[in-house]
């Protein structure tokens, strides 16, 4: 079975901190794929980023960074210099071959709060 | 513009009616999903569809209903809506290939049960 814990429920920071979102996933799928999903207030999901499990290289996208490591399962998410805009609901989501059947169900973390603070 | 579109956006209910929310995608994608996001508990997944008239029940499916008869619809029905059924509900549309996902969700309903 697959399963993701974001083990932070709620975080708050002062503008321009850095604050890094924690994400430890469960597969026994050697291939799969791992995401990062913004909710802000109005709504609807936003895709961030998408890294399957061969890839362990670090990913930056501005003020946005991405630790993936294998040996711990996890898959941090590092917001830089933060802004009030970057406050909104933020998951992590594994896709894995689910016994065969298909890589198409995301499994999502419960999400984390940010919440940033002018 | 490659789009999942949700209807209704906003839905208040009492127990008991039937609903139906709909879901349609213009990517031709394969691979449909419901998901309802719930407080402490992230999305989690009702029922897909592989494929024209194929479903499946996801991990919470009680109590909802689907149908796939066409590609780019996938509505989802409550047949006896009850309080407990109120969360936020996401459609998504995947374009699963060679192992690669890509999922696409429309805006979300809200839907609040009486």
């Amino acid at each position: 079975a697959q399963k993701v814990t974001q083990a932070q429920t709620e975080i708050s920071v002062v503008e321009k901190e850095d604050v890094t979102l924690d994400c430890v996933y469960e597969t026994r799928d050697t291939t799969y794929y791992l995401f990062w999903y913004k909710q802000p207030p109005s709504g609807e999901l936003v895709f961030l980023i998408r890294r399957n499990s061969f890839d362990e290289q670090n990913e930056i996208s501005g003020r946005y960074s991405w630790n993936f490591q294998k040996s711990t399962s996890s898959f941090n998410f590092t917001i830089t210099a933060s802004q009030v805009v970057d406050s909104a609901v933020y998951f992590c989501a594994l896709s894995a071959n689910a016994g065969g059947t298909s890589y198409g169900k995301l499994t999502f973390g419960q999400g984390t709060i940010l919440t940033v603070h002018p | 513009e490659a789009q999942v579109t949700q209807n209704p956006r906003y839905l208040i209910t009492v127990t008991g009616k039937k609903l139906t929310v709909t879901c349609s995608q213009n990517m031709n994608h394969e691979y449909m999903s419901w998901y309802r996001q719930d407080p402490g508990l992230g999305l989690r997944q009702i029922y897909y569809s592989m494929n024209v008239e194929v479903t499946d029940k996801g991990d919470v499916p009680e109590g909802y209903k689907v149908s796939r008869k066409e590609k780019r619809n996938f509505p989802l029905i409550l047949e006896s809506p009850s309080p407990n059924q109120t969360s936020l509900y996401f459609c998504a549309s995947s374009l699963v290939l060679l192992g690669v996902t890509e999922a696409f969700f429309g805006q979300g309903t809200r839907l609040t049960v009486v």
